[in-house]
């Protein structure tokens, strides 16, 4: 299987505290793409990476990629309990535009 | 505000009773894809149309069917349900790719079939 994985699978934690998801992937990448899902509801997109960049920022998301070690880690920082949702990595194979999603990793903030 | 408007949200048929799916966008955007995702699972390409051309994926089974009649649609077709196919069904568009696209992809908020 091409899918990437996750881990965690599941992360609780605590409002205020930083969330940390790490995603690894098998194939060499265009980019890589992040999106959150809330429950019952469709992908939400966050952050996107090229395969240049090594990091990357957007408000309190910031994402790191290795394509050496073909991984990358979502970090939010000062978590809200309206952050809970099951957060994706997708990779971009080739020259399409077929993303290739990981397993997910399910957020759980405590208010 | 333009988006991606899947009907409807939530839909019951009977074990081997056809039932379509709809997506429109008024994004304006070539590609349309459609995935199903299981629970607790991340979501699966079924097929995806670039403009009118359909590229189904190798594992999608023929059950399965997809028809775009212009750039705001695109349906999905179950001709036998069966209850394996029960499932949240998301439909996604994306701007033309080109090649090496660094273009997102934009979700609806999916139809989740369920199969009596």
């Amino acid at each position: 299987s091409q899918q990437g994985e996750e881990d965690p699978q599941a992360l609780s934690i605590q409002e205020g505290e930083n969330a940390t998801m790490n995603c690894s992937y098998k194939t060499s990448i265009n980019n890589l793409q992040w999106y959150r899902q809330n429950s019952g509801r469709g992908l939400v997109h966050l952050i996107l990476i090229r395969s240049n960049e090594r990091e990357k920022h957007s408000g309190r998301l910031r994402v790191t990629l290795d394509t050496s070690k073909k991984s990358s880690s979502l970090l939010i920082t000062a978590s809200r309990a309206a952050d809970t949702a099951s957060y994706f990595c997708a990779t971009l194979k080739g020259a399409t535009n077929k993303l290739i999603f990981g397993t997910g990793t399910l957020l759980a903030v405590q208010p | 505000d333009a988006m991606v408007i899947q009907n409807p949200r939530y839909q019951v048929t009977q074990f081997g009773k056809p039932v379509t799916l709809s997506c429109s966008q008024t994004l304006n955007h070539n590609v349309m894809y459609w995935y199903q995702q299981k629970s607790s699972q991340a979501p699966k390409l079924l097929f995806h149309y670039y403009d009118k051309d359909f590229n189904n994926e190798a594992d999608t089974p023929d059950n399965f069917q997809s028809r775009r009649p212009n750039t705001s649609f695109c349906f999905l077709d179950i001709r036998s349900p069966g209850l394996g196919d029960a499932a949240m069904y998301l439909c996604a568009t994306s701007r033309d790719p080109g090649t090496y696209s660094n273009q997102p992809q934009h979700f609806g908020d999916g139809t989740r079939l369920s199969i009596l």
